[in-house]
């Protein structure tokens, strides 16, 4: 299967600095990623649709001037967290769609950024 | 739009009991259906996939899933638990719109394996 990566896996940082996500896809492009932000003990929530060479999509109630997401090739998405503040403080996920032959709709998750904001 | 419910936010079994999840769906359009587990502080990692045809699927693990669609269900099952199958389990649907697609996730259950 395919290979999703994000870096880092926990950063701690202190309110009003900002925090960079990287999400890459290890042995396939992405034209497509997906940020997903969750709660202790929630589920997934979608934040935004990365696109490669355009702007990212963002779901209704998430600020896009507080998460600047940047597809900037196949391979990398960056979501930098903006003056964090705690309650920023969340898990955030990454996830690449892979087409495997005639598979359409599989999405390949990376392992979570554990982000604490002090 | 689509949305997915799964009923029990945790739910306690005996090792080598039976593990049954709950999900069941809504979707205007035949939908993609997911599960996936997750461990304490890790990513998503797929159990398995019903996209179109054979029903019964069958994943990793020993799980497998029902596609009813006169139910809108898709409950995973395990005939006998493992201690090392206690995480949170995540089901999700999607549309086919390609070969990318956001995915739905209900609000997952929380399995606990006991001795």
């Amino acid at each position: 299967g395919a290979v999703v990566s994000q870096h880092p896996s926990r950063v701690i940082c202190k309110s009003g600095t900002s925090v960079k996500i990287e999400c890459r896809s290890l042995d396939f492009q992405a034209t497509t990623m997906f940020w997903y932000r969750q709660f202790p003990k929630q589920s997934l929530m979608l934040m935004a649709t990365s696109n490669e060479g355009s702007k990212a999509t963002y779901e209704q109630g998430v600020e896009k001037d507080k998460f600047l997401i940047n597809h900037a090739s196949l391979t990398l998405s960056t979501l930098t967290v903006t003056s964090a503040h705690p309650e920023d403080s969340s898990f955030y996920i990454c996830s690449a769609p892979f087409r495997e032959g005639l598979d359409l709709n599989e999405q390949f998750f990376g392992p979570g950024t554990r982000l604490t904001v002090l | 739009a689509q949305s997915v419910t799964q009923l029990g936010s945790h739910v306690s079994v005996s090792e080598g009991a039976l593990v049954l999840l709950r999900c069941n769906y809504s979707s205007s359009v035949p939908p993609y259906l997911f599960w996936y587990v997750q461990y304490p502080n890790q990513g998503l990692q797929l159990l398995l996939k019903y996209t179109t045809g054979a029903t019964l699927v069958k994943g990793i693990n020993g799980f497998e899933a029902e596609f009813k669609k006169s139910e809108t269900s898709f409950h995973l099952t395990k005939p006998s638990a493992h201690m090392s199958d206690a995480a949170e389990y995540f089901c999700a649907v999607s549309r086919n719109t390609g070969t990318a697609s956001k995915l739905t996730f209900g609000t997952g259950t929380r399995l606990q394996v006991t001795l």
